[in-house]
């Protein structure tokens, strides 16, 4: 069933090619940041987080940038594949709690 | 090991109803996290669980509720249902303590007619 925005920013990219998905968070008091991926009818899967003390992570084909400076988020994926078509949220927490805030999600979709 | 599993994945009420959704953590997660998540307002917090206590609410009214039980299975409960409260309600399961990572379910869908 249907799960995420009608309105979602879109990026489209080619099969193959790199994905850069962008995030802007709001609490400079924000000291952990996870990136989620949402495909139709499920719940968000965790991808991959970053801490406040590091400005870049990699895991298997992303890669997550932290620019505190500015308050930006970037998500990078490696050679999009057409699994990769979802929606995209960053999220932000303070500390260990358990209370994240989402960003407003980007719709991945790739092309053959 | 099972993931978040949450309980029913659709269901219908009318508006004055009542609600009450179903969340069973990963084994060993004691954290349980509620979510709405709706078109308009995107993915919102309403209310995290630890050791049967409330922990973390977000801004909703109180006709949002919840609860949790010895085994860390947690329910939420909505009252007076009014239509904007059509979403799919999602929970998550995390390891206390630390930053990990909240493990999400599939959610509910609820329709508010």
């Amino acid at each position: 069933g249907e799960s995420v925005g009608l309105h979602l920013p879109t990026l489209s990219v080619q099969e193959g090619d790199n994905s850069i998905i962008n995030c802007a968070y709001s609490n400079s008091a924000s000291d952990y940041f996870i990136w989620y991926k949402q495909e139709s009818g499920k719940g968000p899967q965790f991808i991959i987080d970053i801490r406040s003390n590091m400005d870049k992570r990699q895991g298997q084909r992303v890669t997550v940038l932290l620019n505190k400076t500015v308050k930006h988020l970037s998500l990078q994926i490696a050679a999009t594949q057409p699994g990769d078509s979802a929606v995209y949220f960053c999220a932000e927490n303070t500390g260990t709690a358990s209370k994240l805030t989402f960003g407003t999600g980007t719709r991945l979709q790739v092309t053959l | 090991k099972a993931g978040v599993t949450q309980t029913p994945r659709y269901l219908i009420k009318t508006r004055g109803q009542q609600v009450t959704l179903s969340c069973s953590p990963i084994s060993g997660h004691r954290s349980v996290s509620w979510y709405q998540q709706t078109p308009g307002q995107g993915l919102q917090f309403l209310f995290e669980y630890f050791s049967e206590t409330q922990r973390n609410k977000g801004n909703f009214p109180g006709r949002f509720s919840g609860r949790q039980f010895s085994n860390s299975r947690s329910e939420m409960n909505v009252s007076t249902l009014e239509l904007g409260d059509s979403a799919l309600y999602l929970c998550a399961s995390r390891l206390a303590g630390g930053y990990n990572e909240q493990f999400f379910g599939p959610g509910t869908r609820l329709t508010v007619l």
